[in-house]
């Protein structure tokens, strides 16, 4: 069982690229979200979808954008990558109901120069 | 609304000393409480969760945590610590669905021989 499978696991851009991090799971979850960490900052809600078609902003959503074509898959698009968005990125899915365990992936380490 | 606070950004213990990490959390509803461990460049795993069935709770590697309403507390124990335990700890708490889980800063526990 594969679960939370991000990809690449590193990337670095240049400022102004854009790219776009990859996110499947096999769980049939409807919940999928990204979160980004930073040193000091624990982890902090990009964006979450709620089901196919269905995307909402988490805390920090600037520069970055997200579609839920697929139960299956959530990408997360950097439009316009700046140096601040240099963090590592990890998704998570799970099912709604609350105390349900939150699976997340591996995380990919993204360096923006 | 929610939140967590983590006390100690770093605990330094000896390897076979108690290891107690700090968590307090707010949260405008009943709350599903979460620890998760992170290795050196890996990703996040999930110790033990919280989810009202009982207020002290078994984890994985020898871990626990008590939930004490009247403290928003939610700290996590360890008897006796171990090398392998150093990592960085996260508590996380989240409301009444899964869609939006609220991370502390992480405590960075060090293991001395």
């Amino acid at each position: 069982n594969a679960g939370v499978t991000q990809t690449p696991k590193f990337q670095v851009l240049k400022t102004g690229q854009s790219m776009t991090l990859q996110c499947a799971q096999d769980m049939n979850h409807e919940y999928m979200s990204w979160y980004r960490q930073d040193p000091g900052m624990g982890l902090r809600l990009i964006h979450y979808s709620v089901g196919a078609g269905i995307t909402d902003q988490g805390e920090v959503p600037n520069g970055y954008n997200v579609s839920r074509s697929t139960t299956e898959d959530f990408p997360l698009r950097l439009l316009s990558a700046a140096p601040s968005q240099t963090s590592v990125y990890f998704c998570a899915s799970s099912h709604p109901e609350g105390g349900n365990t939150i699976y997340f992936g591996e995380g990919s380490w993204l360096t923006v120069v | 609304a929610q939140s967590v606070t983590q006390l100690g950004s770093h605990v330094s213990v000896s390897e076979g000393a108690l290891v107690l990490l700090r968590c307090n959390y707010s949260s405008s509803v009943p709350p599903y409480l979460f620890w998760y461990v992170q290795y050196p460049n890996q990703g996040l795993q999930l110790l033990l969760k919280y989810t009202s069935a009982a207020t002290l709770v078994k984890g994985i590697n020898g871990f626990e945590a008590e939930f004490k309403k009247s403290e928003t507390s939610f700290h996590l124990t360890k008897p006796s610590a171990h090398m392998s335990d150093a990592a960085e700890y996260f508590c996380a708490v989240s409301g009444g669905s899964n869609y939006k889980l609220t991370f502390g800063k992480g405590t960075l526990l060090t293991v001395n021989p």
